[in-house]
């Protein structure tokens, strides 16, 4: 099965700060990589997929970039609403694999 | 619109078994494989596998092959998912999505509590 590591375990922001949560893959997964978004309590929320496309109704200060093994999501200006945990997946092979989850609160 | 209706919240004994529910709407149910994903508390998201709603073949992660069941009910638009002979670490929301790479759509989550 294809590892999923994912880091910071957590952070905390100020508003309007950059954010950066890393992914790294245990063998290259060739740019088939989310990244999702989820609350308390909620279903999480996919953000971004194939390592770089933004989902639909997803703030443009999301953005993802990565390839091979090494991918990120950057949130280019900290909201209030963007507290949550954050989680990547492959979606290359089968089992499709998690990351293990970066919770962000704000600072 | 897309929607994936799950059924309610469920207090189960260990050794006992249920069948979670989850209803799709908005799309063609035979178009997209029916993904299941388990939650635990407080915990990341664990991939359960999958089942391809054409030929309603299942496909199971690892850890998922023993007590596990996906089924369908292709004329009700909706998925399954058993459990049978429960156990105190099968306590966890269980999310179900259609899809085959990622997750854009998700059910509510059904919360499986096992507890004597």
């Amino acid at each position: 099965d294809i590892q999923m590591t994912q880091s910071p375990a957590s952070l905390s922001a100020s508003l309007g700060e950059t954010v950066t949560i890393q992914c790294q893959a245990s063998e290259d997964i060739y740019s088939g990589l989310a990244w999702y978004q989820q609350k308390p309590g909620k279903s999480p929320q996919l953000l971004i997929y194939g390592a770089s496309s933004l989902q639909d109704g997803v703030p443009s200060r999301f953005s993802g970039s990565g390839s091979g093994t090494q991918y990120s999501l950057k949130i280019s200006s900290m909201q209030t609403e963007d507290e949550g945990v954050y989680f990547c997946q492959q979606g290359l092979k089968y089992p499709l694999t998690f990351g293990s989850g970066t919770k962000l609160e704000i600072k | 619109q897309i929607q994936l209706v799950q059924s309610g919240p469920e207090l189960k004994k260990p050794g006992e078994s249920l069948k979670i529910s989850c209803k799709a709407s908005g799309y063609t149910f035979t178009d997209y494989a029916m993904q299941w994903v388990k939650q635990a508390p407080g915990k990341g998201l664990q991939y359960m596998g999958w089942i391809n709603t054409q030929t309603g073949k299942p496909t199971y992660a690892d850890d998922f092959k023993e007590r596990f069941v996906f089924s369908l009910e292709t004329s009700a638009s909706t998925a399954y998912l058993q459990i049978n002979n429960l156990k105190n670490e099968d306590t966890a929301t269980y999310f179900c999505s259609p899809g085959r790479y990622w997750f854009a759509y998700w059910g509510q989550g059904t919360l499986v509590t096992v507890s004597s």
